[in-house]
């Protein structure tokens, strides 16, 4: 089955500074990948939508400048979170999704990136 | 605005038992809907979806418009079922973007 990582699958940084998180669809091409963000207890969030060579689309009350998404491949994704702050702690999941002329594939799940910012 | 419902945070059953996870939506349209189950220490990962109207892993769930749910149900639970189950409804304007629920967790105890 399709296969997406994520890396790091933990991140500790300093408050101040920007922390990048890789996403990667290993085994398929994704045009179409999303980031999500997930609060103890609580479900996903969609943050937003990437698609390859185009700039993101982000839900509303994401902040844009702060978690910046780059797709720059049509297996690599990234979410660089800049200038972290304690409030940013949380478990980052990216999906990625194939799609074939008007076939839309399933979205696939990485596995998590749990970012303490301190 | 599209909203997902699961009003259990844990659902408790023992081996055999009948299990139905509740999920109820908002959505004026005709809505497309998920359920995606993440297992201990793994991802999360896509269950059934309501279009296929298929069983996976002994689960159905029917699409009922007129009570806006499709609960998750399973006849006879095994502890193997174990886990958290996400109930998705598909965003409606291009792509799959995906509104989860809060989630269930659901204990099947021996």
């Amino acid at each position: 089955g399709a296969v997406v990582s994520q890396h790091p699958s933990r991140v500790i940084c300093k408050s101040g500074t920007s922390v990048k998180i890789e996403c990667r669809s290993l085994d398929f091409q994704a045009t179409t990948m999303f980031w999500y963000r997930q609060f103890p207890k609580k479900s996903l969030m969609l943050m937003a939508t990437s698609n390859e060579g185009s700039k993101a689309t982000y839900e509303q009350g994401v902040e844009k400048d702060k978690f910046l998404i780059n797709h720059a491949s049509l297996t690599l994704s990234t979410l660089t979170v800049t200038s972290a702050h304690p409030e940013d702690s949380s478990f980052y999941i990216c999906s990625a999704e194939g799609t074939s002329g008007t076939i839309s594939y399933e979205q696939y799940f990485g596995p998590g990136t749990r970012l303490t910012v301190t | 605005a599209q909203r997902v419902t699961q009003p259990e945070k844990l659902l408790s059953v023992f081996k055999g038992a009948p299990v139905e996870l509740k999920c109820n939506y908002s959505y004026s349209g005709s809505p497309e809907l998920f359920w995606y189950v993440q297992y201990s220490r793994q991802r999360l990962q896509l269950l059934l979806r309501h279009i296929s109207r298929e069983s996976i892993k002994g689960f159905t769930a029917d699409l009922n418009k007129g009570e806006t749910s499709f609960h998750l149900k399973k006849p006879f639970a095994q502890e193997e079922d174990s886990a958290m189950y996400y109930c998705a409804l598909k965003k409606p304007g291009g792509y799959n973007k995906l509104i989860f629920g809060a989630g269930t967790r659901l204990a099947v105890h021996p």
